[in-house]
């Protein structure tokens, strides 16, 4: 199927463990984008990337890594889970009239 | 700083009533203000979009109202229904490219039967 697909869906894990959130694209947009999503701030950019090998940071990088070794794919890892980090997250992908294409999300709940 | 103010945060409105929900940005630069709609466990999905050429786009029920002078638009749902239940979020960006899409914090929206 077309879109964005995001895995996990539902991920628990501990303070201080590494985590990789997946996200895939069956278009080929060169924009793609991870936000997280938090009761009264609305989605937060975290980081994007205009084409593979390509990134930067966006609003709250701190404490993720990404990494777009090919157009499909762009991963968000997060080095050292910190409570402060439980949210949802949302990969998005933009086509060339600027419409933004959102996944499923992951949410992410650090213990 | 906050790039796009939303308001209000909830609103509640009797089915066959009119929902409206307001945006204000910031940077004079923006040239593409979507609205999001979404709905719980889904990511957000465009729901209508405007450029400031236009003062006004509609599309069925939904319309954008765009100030650019005063650098504020607006979401109107005409004769909103149950399954209008959602967030909804504005957002302001440059239309083209890497840009990032500036969200509003979100207005979650109960149509009562």
């Amino acid at each position: 199927d077309a879109g964005i697909t995001q895995s996990p869906r539902y991920k628990i894990t501990e303070t201080g463990r590494q985590v990789t959130l997946m996200c895939h694209q069956t278009w080929s947009h060169s924009y793609m984008f991870w936000y997280r999503q938090d009761l009264g701030h609305g989605l937060r950019l975290i980081y994007y990337s205009a084409a593979a090998d390509i990134t930067d940071k966006g609003e709250v990088p701190d404490g993720y890594v990404v990494s777009r070794s090919k157009t499909e794919n762009f991963p968000l890892t997060l080095e050292s889970a910190t409570r402060s980090q439980t949210s949802v997250y949302f990969c998005a992908s933009r086509d060339g009239q600027g419409e933004a294409f959102f996944g499923q999300g992951t949410r992410l709940t650090v213990v | 700083q906050q790039q796009v103010k939303q308001s209000p945060q909830s609103l509640i409105v009797q089915k066959g009533g009119i929902s409206i929900i307001n945006c204000a940005y910031e940077n004079t630069a923006f040239d593409y203000f979507p609205w999001y709609q979404q709905f719980p466990g889904k990511g957000p999905a465009l729901l209508i979009a405007i450029r400031p050429d236009v003062s006004e786009k509609k599309e069925g029920r939904f319309t954008i109202s765009f100030n650019k002078s005063a650098k504020q638009f607006s979401l109107h749902i005409m004769d909103s229904q149950p399954g209008d239940s959602a967030t909804y979020f504005c957002a302001a960006s440059k239309q083209t490219g890497a840009n990032n899409l500036f969200f509003g914090t979100g207005t979650r929206l109960t149509v009562i039967p």
